[in-house]
């Protein structure tokens, strides 16, 4: 049971365009969501975050919605860049850290930014 | 100088050797996590540490052991290792999230392949 769902495994985008991925989640006790990216041979790192009490962040060419009511969230990357080519995870987890905490993570979506 | 390491980055083994995978990090970070990653999977929390004396198993702990040696050491053990547990083992580490919204920071990740 895939509490944190990335229905796209791949995503070709042209070099400039938008890049929208998505993440879906079935957990109604997830109110904090993360978006992190990873480079082949490389850990994942964090990108942006948003707690369920937002409905976008924002920083810099990267934004982050949140629906609750359809438990949909999406990254957007304006405009896209050949480096953005990588993998992104989408990870859910409930605001407050107690010693049950556990970060649920997606599949994960792969970008390629064609030039 | 990376803030966390993984050591070794490629491991190949044997099916029932055991083997032993490192990490250490420099951040001063409290809670150290070991995830593995499978395709098509995201990832997968093994067994987590929120201080010296914690040790709290994950998602898939079966087959695995860990070690706290100290704040910035956190070894992952496979006792006897089987084909399956053929992966990509990341080492992750966090600050104490008073705040909520809890980052965390990875490891370049280690390969392991078990024949």
């Amino acid at each position: 049971d895939q509490q944190v769902k990335q229905n796209s495994p791949s995503l070709s985008v042209q070099e400039g365009r938008i890049s929208i991925l998505n993440c879906d989640y079935t957990n109604s006790m997830f109110d904090y969501f993360l978006w992190y990216k990873k480079y082949p041979a490389e850990g994942p790192t964090f990108l942006i975050s948003i707690s369920s009490i937002k409905d976008k962040n924002e920083d810099g060419r990267f934004t982050v919605f949140l629906n609750k009511s359809a438990k949909h969230l999406s990254l957007h990357i304006v405009p896209s860049q050949p480096g953005d080519s990588a993998v992104y995870f989408c990870a859910a987890s409930p605001y407050f850290v107690d010693s049950n905490y556990q970060l649920i993570w997606g599949a994960g979506t792969k970008l390629i930014i064609k030039p | 100088d990376a803030d966390v390491t993984q050591t070794p980055r490629n491991r190949i083994t044997k099916t029932g050797k055991r083997i032993m995978l490192e990490c250490s990090q420099t951040k001063g970070h409290d809670r150290m996590y070991w995830y593995r990653q499978d395709p098509g999977l995201g990832l997968r929390l093994i067994y987590y540490s929120f201080d010296v004396k914690d040790i709290n198993k994950g998602e898939i702990s079966d087959g695995y052991s860990v070690s706290r040696q100290a704040q910035a050491k956190f070894s992952l053990s496979l006792e006897s290792a089987i084909p399956n547990q053929t992966a990509l083992y990341f080492c992750a580490t966090s600050d104490r999230g008073l705040a909520g919204g809890e980052t965390q920071y990875f490891g370049p990740g280690t390969r392991l392949l078990v024949l």
